[in-house]
């Protein structure tokens, strides 16, 4: 299965942006990238996703390297209610989804 | 639309004992997954159903775990007899599949305590 690295955590001042990187350097060209992300005592909730363009939507904007090997989740601007875990997942099959450890985004007032 | 829904929100109980997780999936969706989330392994899929059917069950932890999903709208997540180290918190999700890269939502989760 193609796997995902992100860092373990990241700190980003409120009203800011924020950059939260991840590489899949084993992604194959059917795999779609996902971000999902868990506030505290939640359940995971869907951030966004992309196959080879990049994306806009509400919530964020996400950032797809030419060759797909790394992308790059964009907050344009932190609020403390973004403070959760942030899961980058490739789709391996249709409906398959594997968690990895996520990035702990710590928003400071 | 409810979202997922899941019961109990909490249960504890003793070692030995049967545990019976439930999940209705949102209105529409076609898939349903179950996931387990402790500290040490973080979130893991267990099983998922797509059209009612158990399609991939590789992540079910041993034979005293079982899933059913007799319809559409019901899901149970079953472990007899349950061991401390099953405690965690159980998410169940759902989706509309249609080829690949859909959504999943999530429920709220069942915390589970076995002593």
């Amino acid at each position: 299965d193609a796997k995902t690295t992100q860092p373990n955590s990241m700190e980003s001042n409120e009203e800011e942006p924020v950059h939260l990187p991840c590489n899949h350097s084993t992604i194959s060209g059917t795999d779609y990238i996902h971000w999902y992300r868990q506030l505290p005592s939640q359940g995971p909730e869907y951030v966004i996703h992309g196959l080879t363009s990049n994306v806009n939507n509400r919530m964020a904007s996400l950032a797809i390297a030419e060759d797909r090997k790394s992308s790059t989740l964009i907050l344009h601007r932190a609020t403390l209610r973004d403070a959760a875990v942030y899961y980058c997942i490739l789709r391996v099959h249709n409906n398959d989804m594997r968690f990895g450890a996520g990035t702990r985004l710590t928003v400071k007032p | 639309d409810a979202g997922v829904i899941q019961s109990p929100r909490h249960e504890v109980t003793e070692m030995g004992q049967e545990v019976t997780l439930r999940c209705k999936p949102i209105s529409g969706h076609n898939s349903l997954f179950w996931y387990r989330q402790t500290m040490m392994r973080g979130l893991e899929l267990l099983i998922y159903f797509n059209n009612n059917v158990p399609i991939d069950d590789s992540g079910m932890p041993e034979d005293r775990f079982s899933a059913k999903m007799p319809n559409a709208s019901f899901s149970t997540l079953k472990i007899q007899p349950s061991e401390p180290r099953d405690s965690a918190v159980y998410f169940c999700a759902s989706s509309f599949s249609a080829g690949g890269g859909e959504t999943q939502y999530f429920g709220p989760g069942t915390r589970l305590l076995v002593l």
